[in-house]
């Protein structure tokens, strides 16, 4: 079993849905819970990064994480066809080495008009 | 502009003919490291670096070597490729260890194909 799991999809809406994407784990030692976006042929890019359980907004996303049942989710709201693109969950967890973190393999997300 | 390049962005070689692949960052950061994204398997790091001369193995070390001289630049050497190092390889920084919970900074990513 890996230790992130993430739906690959593709998951496909129409413009202006709420989209949930989400992420279950198992190390109970990840500490960091962070989402990136990653464009085609394009490098991952850092969407939002939370610490505690609960819920962080910003803009038209909102990262929820749940640590009692190790369940993230990250939501958009009024999706953009400009929000195409496969979204990563990555979690760290403090390691001799610093922050290590681990990513699910991603869900790719289409948004049509 | 603040960001990570790597260079080449597309590589085609041939069993066992050493490479390289450079990695530079214009933040000051401390903490670099390399990871490769294969189908189903999702980013694996390779080797991580916490500071000038400190480098570490990740999960996927092998058939890989990395240096780091100089704090701006993480070059990932590749001495004797073979087909299954076929990858997407990434690049990431981030200012130092234990900041942001981690979360780093990538580059464009390098295709690199071994025949």
């Amino acid at each position: 079993q890996k230790e992130v799991e993430q739906d690959p999809g593709p998951l496909s809406v129409p413009e202006g849905a709420i989209v949930s994407l989400n992420c279950t784990y198992s190390n109970s030692a990840f500490q960091y819970f962070m989402w990136y976006r990653q464009y085609s042929r394009k490098g991952p890019e850092l969407l939002m990064y939370t610490y505690s359980s609960g819920n962080k907004e910003d803009g038209r996303f909102t990262a929820q994480v749940d640590k009692s049942s190790k369940y993230i989710s990250l939501f958009i709201r009024d999706s953009q066809p400009s929000d195409s693109a496969t979204y990563l969950c990555a979690m760290s967890e403090i390691t001799g080495g610093g922050n290590k973190l681990t990513f699910g393999t991603g869900t790719q997300l289409k948004v049509e008009l | 502009e603040a960001q990570v390049t790597q260079n080449p962005r597309y590589l085609i070689t041939v069993t066992g003919k050493k490479l390289t692949v450079t990695c530079s960052q214009n933040m000051n950061h401390e903490y670099m490291s390399w990871y490769r994204q294969d189908p189903g398997l999702g980013l694996r790091q390779i080797y991580y670096s916490m500071n000038v001369e400190v480098t570490d193995k990740g999960d996927v070390p092998e058939g890989y070597k990395v240096s780091r001289k100089e704090k701006r630049n993480f070059p990932l050497i590749l001495e004797s490729p073979s087909p299954n190092q076929t990858s997407l390889y990434f690049c990431a920084s981030s200012l130092r260890v234990g900041t942001s919970g981690g979360s780093q900074y990538f580059g464009p990513g390098t295709r690199l194909t071994v025949l």
